[in-house]
């Protein structure tokens, strides 16, 4: 059973495009991020989301939008495409916003913006 | 602020011998400390983690970690390495005193040959 699932994995699109990765987790988690990894492999948090509410929001274009239907559900909307939006994406999900608990991540989405 | 540093980019090591992937933090609070692996074009997958009491912790897949809180360290470890542990390696911080995020260091490639 896949804990953290997302969809796309692969994502082309041009430039101005708007797109939306969808991610699931199974584990019965309350809390779910979002995570850009650009080409160097830097991994960095976008956003956070604790029982459907937005608790972290890092410094991130306002053309990008999460939304968590529900518990199990975080999805990244992004509007107006730029090349510089190229990355991979990853979600991830824990057990509370607590330092301790450890994170559980989804396979990734690669977007690439032509 | 809280921040880790990888001060290798790789490590290569030869099937059968002692690894270790290293890792330093900062943090103003209490440091809770984590080390997962990203195998190629996966997720990355949580290894093991400290949050306090014995300064060895052990995790999965016979990896290791040695917290020294005089050096600001925690180290990874594993006795015997081998040809499938070839991953990228990624030690990641969270400051206890503060709702602070997962700070992730830049990761450390470790290469093992047979």
């Amino acid at each position: 059973d896949t804990a953290v699932s997302q969809t796309p994995k692969y994502l082309v699109t041009q430039m101005g495009n708007d797109k939306s990765i969808k991610c699931e987790q199974n584990l019965g988690h309350d809390t779910m991020y979002w995570y850009k990894q650009d080409s160097k492999k830097f991994l960095k948090i976008m956003f956070s989301y604790n029982n459907k509410e937005l608790i972290i929001n890092e410094t991130v274009p306002n053309r990008f939008s999460p939304k968590s239907p529900d518990k199990a559900h975080l999805n990244l909307h992004i509007n107006s495409l730029e090349l510089g939006d190229s990355a991979v994406y990853f979600c991830a999900s824990s057990q509370g916003n607590g330092p301790r608990g450890e994170q559980y991540f989804g396979p990734g989405t690669r977007l690439t913006v032509t | 602020a809280q921040s880790v540093a990888q001060p290798e980019d790789q490590v290569n090591v030869a099937e059968g011998n002692p690894l270790t992937v290293k890792c330093t933090y900062s943090v103003s609070g209490n440091p809770y400390l984590f080390w997962y692996v990203q195998y190629p074009n996966r997720g990355l997958q949580f290894l093991l983690k400290y949050i306090t009491g014995d300064n060895l912790v052990k995790g999965s897949y016979g990896f290791e970690a040695e917290f020294n809180k005089s050096q600001t360290s925690f180290h990874l470890k594993k006795p015997s390495a081998l040809v499938s542990d070839s991953a990228l390696y990624f030690c990641a911080v969270r400051d206890g005193g503060s709702q602070g995020n997962l700070i992730f260091g830049k990761g450390t490639k470790l290469s093992v040959k047979p």
